[in-house]
C-alpha cells in the first residue's frame, strides 16, 4: 500500500509567518511521529501520537508548536511565528500498533527554510 | 540521558568491498533497541536492521551485520558487498524499553559513498 506523505514538501515562510505542515500515516497505523531534522544532523524527536491521543509532546522546542490528530489519522504541525532556528526538514513516521518497539515507516519530509 | 555517536561524518567504499559503519553510545538503561536507518539522497528513511540489547546473537540482513558490543557500549554496521545503491546517510538510532512513546534516539549520521 501506500506509504506515508508529507505536504508540503518545501514550504518557505518570512520569519513571523505561521505554517502547518501535514502527515498522512500509512492507513490503519495507530502511532505516529513527528521528528526534526536540521541539515546534516540526525532527527530529533517532536511528538508522539497514539491514536487522537498526543501521549508524549516532550521534544517540542517551544510554545511555538503544535501538533494535532482530531481524527486518529491525518496529523499537523503547526508553527506559528516562525524563526530561522525553525529551518529544518519535519519528518514524520507511523508504525502499526499501540506498541511502541514496531517498526516505524518515516515520510519524505517538508523541508521549511523560514527567511 | 541517552546520547548516540557517529564518529565517522563520511566514509566511501569500492563497488563488492565491505565497509564498517561505527556507533557508540551512552545510557544508564540495561534494557533497548538499536537500529540502523538508511536514507538516500532525497528518498524516505527506511529501517536497514535491529538489534534487542538482551540478545547476544547479532542480527544480521542478507548483506548487512552488526556488531553488539554491549559492555563497550558499541553497534557497528558491517555491509558486504557494497552496491551502488547503498550510497546513503546511515543513522544509528536508539531506544530505551520499556518505552511509552517509541522515541527514537538517532545519531548524527554517516555519509556512505558507494564508488564503481
Amino acid at each position: 500500500g501506500a506509504g506515508v506523505s508529507q505536504s508540503p514538501r518545501y514550504k518557505v515562510a518570512k520569519r513571523g509567518q505561521d505554517v502547518a505542515l501535514r502527515c498522512d500515516p500509512i492507513s490503519g497505523h495507530v502511532s505516529l511521529f513527528w521528528y526534526q531534522q536540521a541539515l546534516g544532523q540526525g532527527p530529533e524527536f517532536l511528538t508522539y501520537f497514539q491514536n487522537e491521543a498526543q501521549l508524549d509532546k516532550s521534544g517540542l522546542p517551544s510554545d511555538r508548536f503544535f501538533a494535532e490528530r482530531p481524527e486518529g489519522s491525518v496529523s499537523t504541525l503547526k508553527i506559528q511565528r516562525t524563526q530561522q532556528e525553525d529551518s529544518a526538514v519535519y519528518l514524520c513516521a507511523s508504525s502499526l500498533g499501540g506498541i511502541r518497539t514496531d517498526t516505524q515507516y518515516f515520510g519524505p519530509g517538508t523541508r521549511l527554510t523560514v527567511l | 540521558a541517552q546520547t548516540v555517536t557517529q564518529s565517522q561524518p563520511e566514509m566511501s567504499v569500492q563497488e563488492a568491498e565491505t565497509v564498517t559503519l561505527s556507533c557508540t553510545y551512552d545510557t544508564s538503561e540495561n534494557n533497548y533497541y538499536l537500529f540502523w536507518y538508511k536514507q538516500p539522497p532525497s528518498r524516505q528513511m527506511i529501517l536497514v536492521i535491529r538489534q534487542e540489547a538482551y540478545k547476544q546473537q547479532n542480527a544480521t540482513e542478507n548483506r548487512f551485520s552488526v556488531n553488539f558490543q554491549k559492555a563497550a557500549k558499541s553497534f557497528s554496521l558491517k555491509i558486504s558487498d557494497s552496491q551502488l545503491g547503498d550510497t546513503a546517510m546511515y543513522f544509528c538510532a536508539f531506544m530505551k524499553l520499556p518505552s511509552n512513546t517509541g522515541k527514537l534516539i538517532f545519531g548524527q549520521g554517516t555519509t556512505l559513498q558507494v564508488k564503481p
